[in-house]
């Protein structure tokens, strides 16, 4: 079944340093990709996505990068700032109109100030 | 543009008592979904909505919860009687089902069962 995992549960990084949050997918057939961020107390806050037609795509100050030849990708943050201490957490769907979501169990982002 | 409003933001309630939790969608938006995240488990589909019709509901735990959506811009989620390991964050998120389609999440209900 699918399943989508974090490679590492938390993440410490000083600030104005970038940050990299990974994500591992198990479902081939995955072709829609989503980050979320998740303050303490929130809802879970979309940040960026992407398709699997594209390797790259950027944002505001945010570039998520798909690999789909080992399934994976990440959520690079550039100049991290004390607000960016979240959960972060990826989600996959399969098929366009599909309105299923797996989501990951998240990696904690702390910035060191 | 207000986003996803959800009400009660924090629930305390005993066991066996009823618990109603309420949601009102992003405007335009016609996919609803009803989410539960726990520690333990992380966020997990509870049911899913297309045009106020309840098209997924297997994720709802037991019968002891039921989901309502009597028009596009307002949704429940009940539960009697509650349970303590009821207690979670419970989240309303909504979308626009077409093509690849994100979720927007709500604040959540912080609900502890006594």
């Amino acid at each position: 079944g699918e399943s989508v995992g974090l490679h590492l549960p938390t993440l410490s990084v000083q600030e104005g340093d970038n940050s990299i949050i990974n994500c591992a997918y198990s479902n081939s057939a995955s072709d829609y990709f989503i980050w979320y961020k998740q303050e303490s107390g929130k809802g879970p806050q979309f940040i960026i996505d992407i398709r699997s037609n594209m390797d790259k795509r950027q944002g505001q100050r945010v570039t998520v990068l798909l690999n789909k030849t080992v399934k994976h990708l990440s959520l690079q943050i550039a100049a991290t700032q004390p607000g960016d201490s979240a959960v972060y957490f990826c989600a996959s769907g399969v098929g366009a109109g599909s309105y299923q979501l797996t989501f990951g169990k998240g990696t904690k982002l702390s910035v060191i100030p | 543009d207000a986003g996803v409003i959800q009400s009660p933001r924090h629930e305390v309630t005993e066991m066996g008592q009823e618990v109603t939790l309420r949601c009102k969608p992003i405007s335009g938006h016609n996919s609803l979904f009803w989410y539960r995240q726990t520690m333990m488990r992380g966020l997990e589909l509870l049911i899913y909505f297309n045009n106020n019709v309840p098209i997924d509901d297997s994720g709802m735990p037991e019968d002891r919860f039921s989901a309502k959506m009597p028009n596009a811009s307002f949704s429940t989620l009940k539960i009697q009687p509650s349970e303590p390991r009821d207690s979670a964050v419970y989240f309303c998120a909504s979308s626009y089902l077409r093509g690849h389609n994100t979720q927007y999440f709500g604040p959540g209900t912080r609900l502890t069962v006594l």
